[in-house]
């Protein structure tokens, strides 16, 4: 299993445009949730999708949006892009719901840098 | 509102020293504490969590609620124990968020 993926890997955009990421969660894994790292600081909670369905949101504006699919894949978007998105976002999966001690798997992130 | 506070930025041992890497929260419920790693060019991982109470690669963590941290520590460093290391705080809530610190950069010289 190559674990989480994300794409792309780097991402250049400029003000006012609007940004996808996309994850796959490890195989079997049901929750994806995103992560904002900002360059010195640690990650910080966006986005929990559990089953399809949001399952907690973290303290961002409306600009951020995010969905999950039957599959379990999942995309973040951002719309009206600021300089200050310009970061790390980080997805990681977990094996919620399946009857082990939850835990969550990171993918190597996507950086984006906004102009 | 919830936080996790990692006072060192960076910290720098020589090989065999003693490594303490400290975690204060504040959380009123009753949390779940991790850390994880990041070694260079690598994706953040699990190193480990306070309801396990194991040792990973010689790492141990306490939680001390009274004093409300989660440190870090190691008897005897190695080089390759050189990452970024995050302390993070999962809340007992419905859904899973982590909360997690700005983290301390591990500096191991030969």
């Amino acid at each position: 299993d190559a674990g989480v993926t994300q794409s792309p890997t780097h991402l250049i955009k400029t003000r006012g445009q609007h940004v996808t990421l996309r994850c796959s969660p490890i195989s079997g894994h049901k929750s994806v949730s995103w992560y904002q790292q900002v360059l010195g600081q640690g990650p910080q909670f966006i986005f929990q999708y559990y089953e399809k369905e949001e399952r907690g949101r973290g303290n961002f504006p409306d600009r951020f949006s995010a969905r999950q699919f039957p599959n379990y894949s999942s995309e973040l978007n951002v719309n009206a892009l600021l300089l200050g998105d310009s970061a790390l976002y980080l997805c990681a999966s977990s094996n919620l719901g399946q009857g082990a001690v939850e835990t969550q798997y990171f993918g190597p992130g996507t950086r984006l840098l906004v102009l | 509102a919830q936080r996790v506070t990692q006072p060192e930025k960076l910290l720098s041992v020589f090989k065999g020293a003693p490594v303490e890497l400290k975690c204060n929260y504040s959380y009123s419920g009753s949390p779940e504490l991790f850390w994880y790693v990041q070694y260079s060019r690598q994706r953040l991982q699990l190193l480990l969590r306070h309801i396990s109470r194991e040792s990973i690669k010689g790492f141990t963590a306490d939680l001390n609620k009274g004093e409300t941290s989660f440190h870090l520590k190691k008897p005897f460093a190695q080089e390759e124990d050189s990452a970024m290391y995050y302390c993070a705080l999962r809340m007992n809530t419905g859904f899973q968020k982590l909360v997690f610190g700005t983290g301390t950069r591990l500096l191991v010289s030969p």
